[in-house]
């Protein structure tokens, strides 16, 4: 079955740092597509980044950058310079198996960006 | 460009009760999902549309939830009865395809008593 894991519940780092953030995944499907989601105290989820698996070079979005390592089945998220905004939650996700569209969530991890 | 709506933000109705969800997609995204997540737990998938069809039905929870997507614009998501169980925050999302992001509305959440 198709899994995300999400071993850190929180984080913390401070402004202008770099973080990541770590996501594995389990798939036997050979296409797939890993997505990260931004998840503020407002509650709305705000789509970061997509990285698809036949995609060779990681996928970069402005400060986010996804570490895309295909043999150890890793999807991090690298925030460059966080500022305060970027403290929320985050979601990683897959698409799920190939005859269905829907993403499976891992359960998140909270980031606190202090000053 | 708007982003996906949801009506209304909040709702919070007693056990027995009716209630109807809507969203509006982003104009010209065939894809339409409903997500919801019960306090505590994962995001979960309950289902999907593509233009009115439904392509994907696998994670609604039984037949108390209806969702329905007439002339392939805005979905409508009706729990009835509601019961506790049902509790937690109802998001939509559309995509262009199936390869693309998918782009989330702000939630409805709901409260049982």
């Amino acid at each position: 079955a198709q899994k995300i894991t999400q071993t850190q519940p929180g984080m913390f780092v401070q402004e202008k740092e770099a973080v990541t953030l770590d996501c594995t995944y389990d798939t036997s499907d050979q296409s797939y597509g890993l997505f990260w989601y931004k998840q503020p105290s407002s509650g709305e989820m705000i789509f970061l980044i997509y990285q698809g698996s036949y995609d060779e070079q990681n996928a970069t979005e402005g400060r986010y950058s996804l570490n895309f390592q295909k043999a150890r089945k890793s999807a991090n998220l690298v925030i460059s310079a966080s500022q305060l905004g970027d403290s929320a939650m985050y979601f990683c996700a897959m698409r799920g198996p190939w005859n269905t569209d829907k993403l499976i969530f891992g359960t998140g991890t909270r980031l606190q960006v202090f000053p | 460009e708007a982003g996906v709506t949801q009506f209304p933000s909040h709702s919070v109705i007693e056990k027995g009760q009716t209630v109807t969800l809507r969203c509006d997609p982003i104009s010209g995204h065939d894809n339409l999902y409903w997500y919801r997540r019960v306090m505590g737990k994962e995001i979960k998938f309950l289902l999907h549309f593509v233009k009115e069809s439904k392509q994907d039905e696998s994670g609604m929870p039984n037949n108390r939830f209806l969702a329905e997507r007439t002339g392939g614009t805005y979905s409508t998501l009706k729990v009835q009865p509601a019961e506790l169980e049902d509790s937690g925050v109802y998001f939509c999302a559309s995509s262009q395809d199936r390869n693309g992001a998918r782009f989330f509305g702000p939630g409805t959440r709901l409260t049982v008593l």
